[in-house]
């Protein structure tokens, strides 16, 4: 069974400060992502990440890096976090090749105040 | 810009009724069409998934419908119940960009007994 886990269910964070959220999946999987999950907007993808070190911007990167030292761990980092990224956070994994299903992690609920 | 849109926001159904939600998407290069579900709390794991070279996958209680020359696809739920109230993704792939998802805004569907 495929698990995806991160690091917090909830985080609460001043504005300006730099915010890590971890992801590791258990299943070997090649390709991870990180999406942002705002109502009426659906799943927004911030970066993924193919292999390990390589990582590609998805349609929201601005404000966002990624790091992927190792294939089973994608980190986000929020450089100077602000009020605007006050969101719900989706890690996923997939192996991206023939099969394109993602398996999702439960999500932080990041709160910048 | 949106590649793909998703409609209703938001469905009310009366247990046994049948559930449609509707997923419209620009780009002809998408070759893999899947519907996620997600519970409170949870992330998004999929549901049922679609290629065009078919206009019609049944699972079970759900059915995807894709209609390629309208680019147009939709999940059916025949006689819904209240465990499958939950928000509904439809998301579409190519299969050049290593399993990178495109989701619509969601719906967040209620069953009611």
């Amino acid at each position: 069974d495929v698990k995806v886990t991160q690091s917090s269910r909830y985080l609460v964070k001043r504005t300006g400060e730099k915010v890590f959220l971890e992801c590791v999946q258990d299943m070997d999987h090649e390709n991870m992502f990180w999406y942002r999950q705002d109502p009426g907007l659906g799943l927004r993808l911030i970066y993924f990440s193919y292999d390990v070190k390589m990582k590609e911007k998805g349609d929201i990167p601005e404000g966002y890096s990624v790091s992927r030292e190792k294939k089973e761990r994608f980190s986000l980092i929020l450089e100077s976090a602000s009020t605007n990224q006050t969101s719900m956070y989706l890690c996923a994994s997939g192996e991206g090749t023939l099969n394109y299903e993602q398996y999702f992690g439960p999500g932080t609920r990041l709160t910048v105040t | 810009q949106q590649q793909v849109k998703q409609s209703p926001q938001s469905l009310i159904v009366q247990k046994g009724g049948i559930s449609i939600i509707n997923c419209a998407y620009e780009n002809t290069a998408f070759d893999y069409f899947p519907w996620y579900q997600q519970f409170p709390g949870k992330g998004p794991a999929l549901l049922i998934a679609i290629r065009p070279d078919v206009s019609e996958k049944k699972e079970g209680r759900f059915t995807i419908s894709f209609n390629k020359s309208a680019k147009q696809f939709s999940l059916h739920i025949m006689d819904s119940q209240p465990g499958d109230s939950a928000t509904y993704f439809c998301a579409a792939s190519r299969y050049n960009q290593g399993g990178k998802l495109i989701f619509g805004q969601g719906t967040e569907l209620s069953v009611k007994p």
